[in-house]
């Protein structure tokens, strides 16, 4: 079965810090990989994802993250942080099926200090 | 253009009664998503609508749950005899194909509370 775990709840970081929020997954077929920001109130909104090709993948607002399918991890990173940034992040697989259900990890809420 | 809405926004039920949920996707996609947002469970997958085959329930809690999309489009996600631990967030997406690299638009949820 897929899985997906996110290393912290919550992250802390200041404002112009290095973002890194961490996620590894399971699977047992390659996966597509998503991240889902979650600002207050609202639904989620795609920062960038991953299905093939190149590892590196560049998303919006200057947010990154890297494919290691020999790490199972697919970490979120973005060089510096601005008070926008706080919201809840979402990591979430879908396997190769013709669904394309998501599976979720538990969320990290990043808190931005000025 | 317009994104997935859903309404209502919020609402507030008594246990016991039934509530109907309604989201209307993207003009022209054909994949239609419920989850469930809740602080115990996080975020869960519930069924999945594509064109014209069966959906995926697998998701779906209980048999009082269901869900139905008509015409190929407006959905409504129907919670008969409602109770306490169904509070929570109800979002609903859709996608261009069902294709699992297809990027899902969300709504912006309805917020269930039952007393």
């Amino acid at each position: 079965a897929q899985s997906v775990t996110q290393l912290g709840s919550h992250v802390s970081v200041s404002e112009g810090a290095l973002v890194l929020l961490r996620c590894n997954y399971s699977s047992s077929v390659p996966p597509y990989l998503f991240w889902y920001v979650q600002y207050p109130n609202q639904g989620l909104q795609l920062l960038l994802k991953y299905t093939t090709g190149a590892t590196l993948v560049k998303g919006i607002n200057g947010f990154e993250a890297e494919f290691k399918k020999s790490e199972t991890s697919f970490h979120l990173t973005k060089p510096s942080a601005h008070m926008s940034d706080a919201a809840e992040y979402f990591c979430a697989v879908s396997v190769a099926s013709n669904t394309g259900k998501l599976i979720f990890g538990q969320g990290t809420t990043l808190q931005v200090k000025p | 253009g317009a994104g997935v809405s859903q309404s209502p926004s919020n609402k507030v039920t008594e246990k016991g009664k039934d509530v109907e949920l309604r989201c209307d996707p993207i003009s022209g996609h054909t994949a239609l998503y419920w989850y469930r947002q809740s602080l115990g469970q996080g975020l869960e997958f519930l069924i999945y609508f594509q064109g014209n085959s069966a959906p995926d329930k697998s998701g779906l809690p209980s048999d009082r749950f269901s869900a139905e999309r008509t015409g190929g489009s407006v959905s409504t996600l129907t919670i008969q005899r409602t109770q306490q631990e169904d509070s929570a967030v109800y979002l609903c997406a859709s996608s261009l194909s069902g294709h699992n690299r297809d990027t899902q638009y969300f709504g912006p949820g309805t917020r269930l509370t039952v007393l």
